[in-house]
Parts: structure tokens; sequence; C-alpha cells
């Protein structure tokens, strides 16, 4: 149980394009979903937390209309990187909480984004 | 703020035991565990709350002291399975995971 997907698992695109990634939990109601991103050998870095039909709430230097979030279901959240640029180039990783933060964290596969 | 994890890294041989250590300088409601390997998303171990609990999971157990705010995870009889980067998340009052800059740990036959 408590199974994360994530779509992509990578992509690559161009400089000035945006990227969506899904992130679904497949056997649990997901009442909180996170967004992260972690550089490499570097510890992972939240970004946003999305709850289910609310708006997402962005870490402070986080740029809202940069990485729009939607949480359109209990089991559905996408990250939208908007005009990527090459220093959006990093691993984003979702999860999902059956609960708020004292509840345990499933993390999906990652994505990994390349913008040339 | 993020916890504090000490060592960085630790090389075992198998069967010998580790152990890694999370701080905090802020009051503290929960401290999550997760391993991640190379490329790999992490995967949650354990979660463990104020009221200094302690936890196992088969031969990796955790720790809790809430009057310390500290943490400790023990990888005992170590197994070629158990390399990665082990994380600490800690909960505070303000209900954010932040995770420590993780430990390597390498196990080798």
């Amino acid at each position: 149980g408590a199974v994360v997907s994530q779509h992509p698992s990578w992509v690559i695109c161009k400089s000035g394009t945006s990227v969506k990634i899904e992130c679904r939990s497949l056997d649990f109601q997901a009442t909180t979903m996170f967004w992260y991103r972690q550089f490499p050998k570097q510890s992972l870095m939240l970004m946003a937390t999305s709850n289910e039909g609310s708006k997402a709430t962005y870490e402070q230097g986080v740029e809202k209309d940069k990485f729009l979030i939607n949480h359109a279901s209990l089991t559905l959240s996408t990250l939208t990187v908007t005009s990527a640029h090459p220093e959006d180039s990093s691993f984003y990783i979702c999860s999902a909480s059956p609960g708020p933060f004292t509840y345990e964290q499933y993390f999906g596969p990652g994505t990994r984004l390349t913008v040339t | 703020q993020q916890p504090v994890q000490s060592p960085q890294a630790v090389i075992l041989r198998e069967g010998e035991d580790a152990v890694i250590n999370c701080s905090s300088s802020k009051a503290l409601y929960s401290v999550h565990w997760y391993r991640q390997k190379h490329g790999e998303a992490p995967v949650f171990l354990m979660i463990l709350l104020k009221g200094g609990e302690q936890k196992g999971h088969e031969k990796i157990s955790a720790s809790f002291n809430e009057k310390k705010q500290q943490s400790s995870l023990y990888l005992t009889a170590s197994q070629l399975s158990y390399s990665g980067t082990y994380f600490c998340g800690t909960v505070a009052n303000d209900y954010k995971l932040s995770f420590g800059a993780g430990t390597t740990v390498t196990v080798r036959a």
C-alpha cells in the first residue's frame, strides 16, 4: 500500500517552454500533497504544500507564477513549470500524505527535469 | 530551520552497527526517517511522535528524546541493502517537515 506515482520520470525541454508533472496517490486518498526540489547530493527543499480544492501554499522564495500547482482531487496534484530556464533543471519529487504534517509522507519516484 | 544530522557519512562492513543522530533547536512534534538510494525517491522508514517513543522495523530502530529534541536511528547488523542516504525530517510548531542534510551510509561486503 501507500504508492505514489509521478509522471513523467524524466523530461528534457527547451528554454521558454512549460512542463507539467503529475503526482498521483494510487491506493489512498491524499489530504495533502507536497512538492520538493532536490539538487545533486543535497537535501529535499519543500517548494509548496497543496490541499485538495484549495490554493497551494508556497514556501518563501518560490515563485508562485512560475511553479503552478493544482490539486484537482484527493489523488492528483500537478506541478507546472512555466517558461522553464536552465536554472530550473532539477529533480522534482512529490509526496502525499493521508493527513497533515504529523503523518508520514509517501514519495513519488521523482521527475528529472533538464532545460536546455 | 533544518535539523542537524551527524555524521555526514559512514562506511560499514556487513554486520556492523551504526547510529545516525538528528537534532533540532526547536521543540519538535514529530521526527520522520527516510532512506534514499541514488537516483530514487526517499522511502519512508518510520515516524516518531513526541512522548519519547522508540520504534523499529526489522533491524533498523529509532528513538526520540523529546527533552533534548534529538532522535537517533540505529542500524543493527547492517546489510548491503542498508546503503543509501538517510534523512531525518522534523516537524515543529510550524507544522512543516524540514529535512536534514542527510547521512550517506555505505555498507561493504
